[in-house]
């Protein structure tokens, strides 16, 4: 099976940096996905990473370390409309295993 | 491109009755569709997969007499909840996917059972 853990919760000030880290055991690796989810709407995809390293998409980051087990999303310049549930989630037979999620708080 | 559909964004039924859910691709061919069930403050969980033209697989736990899935298309799948109760109102997403890992997710169905 897959045990996908990241933190519940995460607060920050506005315009500031907060990286949300996520650990994965899995059977068969085939990437790690980020999504968002902001209150009563549809996960919205941020970033899918395979190989190690990172990845910049804009103010948002994906890191992977697959040896580690260990994935991390960077969001930068922190906005209010970043406030919203992140969710890490790793691929196996075709479905997604999803993570209990980060809410992420922005503050002004 | 990718875009999944869902009907309706929100339903009210009463106890005891039906609901069916759709959820279409609207630029693609959908391999395989997922129903995921989300309740406040909680990660989506996966309900069932399903492929055209063959039974939809559900995971441990869930009803498969409660919860109907049919997939009559490539880019047509049904969610239809039966004899619902109170319980059953939840957050109903629906995902597809074009054969590879990722996912394009539905804006989802908020069901309230009264």
């Amino acid at each position: 099976g897959q045990n996908i853990d990241q933190p519940t919760e995460m607060t920050a000030t506005e315009g500031a940096i907060v990286q949300i880290n996520c650990t994965y055991q899995t059977s068969g690796f085939n990437g790690l996905f980020w999504y968002q989810q902001h209150a009563g709407e549809a996960p919205t995809f941020l970033s899918y990473n395979v190989l190690d390293g990172l990845e910049e998409k804009g103010r948002f980051s994906s890191f992977l370390s697959r040896s580690k087990g260990y994935s991390y999303l960077l969001l930068k310049e922190l906005q209010m409309k970043d406030s919203a549930s992140y969710l890490c989630a790793v691929p196996y037979d075709y479905k997604l295993s999803f993570g209990a999620g980060t809410t992420v708080t922005v503050r002004a | 491109g990718a875009v999944v559909s869902q009907h309706p964004s929100w339903v009210i039924c009463k106890s005891g009755t039906s609901v069916k859910i759709e959820c279409r691709s609207l630029d693609f061919q959908a391999t395989t569709m997922f129903w995921y069930r989300q309740f406040p403050k909680q990660s989506l969980m996966l309900m069932a997969t399903s492929n055209e033209g063959s039974k939809a697989t559900y995971e441990q736990g869930v009803e498969k007499d409660k919860f109907l899935i049919n997939h009559a298309s490539l880019t047509l799948s049904t969610l239809t909840v039966t004899s619902a109760h109170p319980e059953d109102s939840s957050f109903y997403i629906c995902s597809a996917n074009e054969g590879g890992n990722e996912q394009y997710f539905g804006p989802g169905t908020r069901l309230t059972v009264t």
